[in-house]
């Protein structure tokens, strides 16, 4: 199946710091991605869908000034978290649709456990 | 509007037993159907799916789910169950926008030795 990796896998800064998180697809070009956030025994929310080349469409209610989504190439989409502060500590999870022949199906990163003090 | 249900928060099974994990959805027009597992600290594995044809859909790891039209569900399924299988598994309807998943509140399935 389709690969997808995310790094870093986890990550604890400072409030205030900017975080980066990056999110691969391995062995297939995907023109989307997406970008889910899971709080400790709850299901995934999506914030936002990212396009390459294009400006990201973020869900209602979530920051884009705050959550900035690039998605510079066919296999890469990065997720900044901006002046992040301690209610932004989460398990963020990344996907992208299937390749040619599997595009229904999403396929998701291992995800990234963010900790900010 | 498109949704899924996870009625069980729980479901617990001893090894060597067939297991069931519930899903039911509601969506406009035909659905797509996906089941995922999730291990603690991970992303989510895909299962299977059912896209169109047979109603029994085979996936990963000996898992099976049943489209059933009439009921609105999708249930997981495997014959006979084991410790590994313990995870967080969940239910999502592609919706009618083809980007967006709708994704059920997960169950966690506990199979004890």
């Amino acid at each position: 199946g389709a690969v997808v990796s995310q790094h870093p896998s986890r990550v604890i800064c400072k409030s205030g710091t900017s975080v980066k998180i990056e999110c691969r697809s391995l062995d297939f070009q995907a023109t989307t991605m997406f970008w889910y956030r899971q709080f400790p025994k709850q299901s995934l929310m999506l914030m936002a869908t990212s396009n390459e080349g294009s400006k990201a469409t973020y869900e209602q209610g979530v920051e884009k000034d705050k959550f900035l989504i690039n998605h510079a190439s066919l296999t890469l989409s990065t997720l900044t978290v901006t002046s992040a502060h301690p209610e932004d500590s989460s398990f963020y999870i990344c996907s992208a649709r299937g390749p040619s022949g599997g595009q229904e199906t999403q396929y998701f990163g291992p995800g990234t456990r963010l900790l900010v003090l | 509007a498109q949704s899924v249900a996870q009625p069980e928060d729980q479901v617990n099974v001893a090894e060597g037993n067939p297991l069931t994990v519930k899903c039911t959805y509601s969506v406009s027009g035909n659905p797509y159907l996906f089941w995922y597992v999730q291990y603690p600290n991970r992303g989510l594995q895909f299962l299977l799916k059912y896209i169109t044809g047979d109603n029994l859909v085979k996936g990963s790891y000996g898992f099976e789910a049943e489209f059933n039209k009439s009921q609105t569900s999708f249930h997981l399924k495997k014959p006979s169950a084991l410790v590994s299988d313990s995870a967080l598994y969940f239910c999502a309807v592609r919706g009618y926008n083809f980007n967006k998943f709708y994704f059920g509140s997960g169950t966690k399935l506990n199979v004890k030795p």
